[in-house]
């Protein structure tokens, strides 16, 4: 039982490219949540998915897709990274309307 | 939305003593009300929760106590150890039986050997 995992843990991209993150949880949980942290912010949620087949925006959605085709797995993109975009982002995942299991996290660096 | 406020945000204890993290929040409809642990180069883990339909809640050395009046939780580590030392953060629900957790902004502990 892995929990929930990341992919990948760093990354450092150039302004203006692509890329996608995956978070995946073995835990049968309904919801899954993608947050962002930066100094002294604490955790902002950027998406969030409360089933297979649905996304909702959160507090900080602009600049970022998101896509749940599987149960087990919640995809961010990021079309067009911009400087702005360099964080660390989380992952977690619930059964319910409770507590929120997270995962290692993915450490990005836009240039 | 909900809005929740974490203090202070370093707080340094000798190793034995107590610590103590206040958190405020601002809907009064919020039901849970969750502390998480994140050690340096890790995801945040949750150490203790507390709901609104009880007023403490501990576990061995921590406990988190909830004023639904006053809308603030406070969470208090007792005997404190080096291995506590870490990021300590507070959220609050969005209203009652709502899965989003609004988060506040962080405590870092550090306990002095």
């Amino acid at each position: 039982n892995a929990g929930v995992t990341q992919t990948p843990k760093f990354r450092v991209l150039k302004t203006g490219q692509s890329m996608t993150l995956l978070c995946a949880q073995d835990m049968n949980h309904e919801y899954m949540y993608w947050y962002r942290q930066d100094p002294g912010m604490g955790l902002r949620l950027i998406h969030y998915s409360v089933g297979e087949g649905t996304t909702a925006k959160g507090e900080v959605p602009d600049g970022y897709n998101v896509s749940r085709l599987k149960k087990q797995n919640f995809l961010l993109g990021l079309e067009s990274a911009a400087p702005s975009q360099t964080s660390v982002y989380f992952c977690a995942s619930s059964s319910d309307t409770d507590t929120q299991y997270f995962g290692p996290g993915t450490r990005l660096t836009v240039l | 939305g909900e809005n929740v406020e974490q203090h202070p945000s370093t707080l340094s204890v000798q190793e034995g003593d107590s610590a103590v993290i206040k958190c405020t929040y601002s809907d009064s409809a919020s039901n849970y009300f969750p502390w998480y642990k994140q050690e340096l180069g890790k995801g945040p883990q949750l150490i203790i929760d507390i709901r609104s339909n009880v007023g403490e809640k501990k576990d061995q050395r921590i406990a988190v106590t909830l004023n639904k009046t006053a809308k603030h939780f406070s969470l208090h580590i007792t005997e404190t150890q080096p291995e506590d030392s870490a990021v300590y953060f507070c959220a609050a629900n969005s209203g009652a039986g709502s899965y989003q957790l609004t988060f506040g902004k962080g405590t870092k502990l550090s306990v002095i050997p």
